[in-house]
């Protein structure tokens, strides 16, 4: 059974003070990893895919990696406003096309 | 549209009422997809549609749940006998497969938050 553990669940960092959000994964053949950011009463909003390990991606404050077994957003000289909860989600190749759900890192940054 | 949009924002429906969510894809999108989130951060993927076909129903309960996405309309996911467990956010997202072989992202509407009292 596909599974996505987010790791830790909360979080609280000084403004500027860097950090990582870990998501690990178990699927059959995976297709992508997502990460998201979701505000309180809204919904998640894209941030990045990644296909294959080694993949990376970048954008403002925001890195994401992946290797076979997990994948990282690093979070560097966080704002007030990067506070939400960041979510990885797996679409595995036997799935449809689905996203399975981690439980999430709720991130507060502090001024 | 440019983004996903749901309706309503909210629903309050007694035990054993009908509740309907609406969602309209972003244009140009074939695939729509419903989430149910409880528990603060727990998806559960229902049912997705290529255009308005069903695509994949595996987390579809099959006993009360349904859901259609007919031409020129916003897609409709309706419950029958609404349960105290089916209070949660309900989210859309609508995605654009490309032939190149990559598994576009999902983009997410704000959702309907149903309550079931």
């Amino acid at each position: 059974e596909d599974q996505v553990t987010q790791s830790p669940e909360a979080l609280r960092l000084q403004e500027g003070e860097s950090s990582s959000l870990n998501c690990s994964y178990t699927v059959s053949g995976l297709r992508g990893l997502f990460w998201y950011r979701q505000d309180p009463g809204k919904g998640p909003e894209f941030l990045f895919t990644l296909y294959s390990a080694g993949e990376e991606k970048e954008k403002e404050r925001l890195k994401a990696t992946l290797t076979k077994k997990e994948s990282f957003l690093h979070i560097t000289a966080p704002k007030p406003e990067d506070s939400a909860t960041y979510l990885c989600a797996v679409q595995a190749g036997d799935s449809g096309y689905a996203l399975n759900f981690g439980k999430g890192t709720s991130l507060l940054v502090t001024p | 549209g440019e983004e996903v949009a749901q309706t309503p924002k909210h629903l309050v429906r007694g035990e054993g009422q009908k509740a309907k969510l609406y969602c309209a894809p972003i244009k140009g999108h074939s695939y729509v997809f419903w989430y149910q989130q409880v528990l603060k951060n727990e998806f559960k993927f229902l049912i997705s549609f290529q255009n308005e076909n069903v695509f994949d129903e595996t987390g579809m309960p099959k006993e009360r749940f349904s859901a259609k996405c007919l031409p020129n309309s916003p897609c409709s996911l309706e419950i029958q006998a609404t349960k105290l467990e089916d209070s949660a956010v309900y989210f859309c997202a609508s995605s654009q497969f490309t032939s190149g072989g990559s598994y576009n992202e999902q983009f997410f509407g704000p959702g309907t938050r149903l309550t079931v009292l």
